[in-house]
């Protein structure tokens, strides 16, 4: 089955530990995405990437860090000085200017 | 840069009564449309889009929505709703030739009996 694998489902880490949460496509898809979610605010874009070895920005990229050395793989880390980093966090991926994006199952972090 | 509101934040709703959910947006370039739903603790499952063409798109699980492009608007509608509709809605906004998302804030549908 193709699809988007996120894990783990729950993570906890202590307050100004690095975090990293993996994400892995097996669509063959170029594009891949990192999305935070918080409660009535929707999904906001942290980071995506078009290609291997490349990635821009997104709206709230402060405090995150990524790597796109393989294709099917584009982990997120959460680093210490993301000031709120408790949220659960969507991976996604698409075709190059693909209609739609495909969403993994979700990873919940909470950092107490 | 586009912006996407969703109109109502909550919708109460009795099993096999019809529901709407409001979703406008705002660009000054043309876009794509997108209806996403999401069960508890889950990712998201895309419902249907607008790209071009009729502007009445119909997606999966009975539910439809409608292009406006003067009211800037695209509502999403099912005719009658299941308890297992219980979710919550999102709308989002592409700009063509753009990668980006914009998504509206979200809306949570509950469904009773």
């Amino acid at each position: 089955d193709g699809g988007i694998t996120q894990s783990p489902k729950y993570l906890f880490r202590k307050e100004g530990q690095n975090v990293t949460l993996s994400c892995e496509q097996n669509l063959n898809h170029d594009a891949m995405y990192w999305y935070r979610q918080d409660p009535g605010q929707g999904l906001r874009l942290i980071y995506y990437s078009q290609i291997v070895n490349d990635f821009q920005k997104g709206d709230i990229a402060e405090g995150y860090s990524v790597s796109r050395e393989k294709k099917e793989s584009f982990p997120l880390t959460v680093t210490s000085a993301q000031k709120n980093p408790t949220a659960f966090y969507l991976c996604a991926s698409s075709t190059p200017l693909g209609n739609e994006q495909y969403f993994g199952p979700g990873t919940r972090l909470t950092v107490t | 840069a586009q912006s996407v509101t969703q109109l109502d934040s909550q919708v109460p709703v009795f099993e096999e009564a019809p529901v709407e959910l409001r979703c406008n947006y705002s660009s000054s370039v043309s876009v794509y449309l997108f209806w996403y739903v999401q069960y508890p603790n889950q990712g998201l499952q895309l419902l249907l889009k607008y790209l071009s063409g009729s502007t009445l798109v119909k997606g999966i699980n009975g539910f439809e929505a409608e292009f406006n492009k003067s009211q800037t608007s695209f509502h999403l509608r099912k005719p009658s709703v299941h308890i297992s509709d219980t979710a919550e809605y999102f709308c989002a906004v592409r700009v063509i030739n753009d990668y980006k998302l914009s998504f509206g804030a979200g809306t949570t549908v509950t469904v009773r009996a």
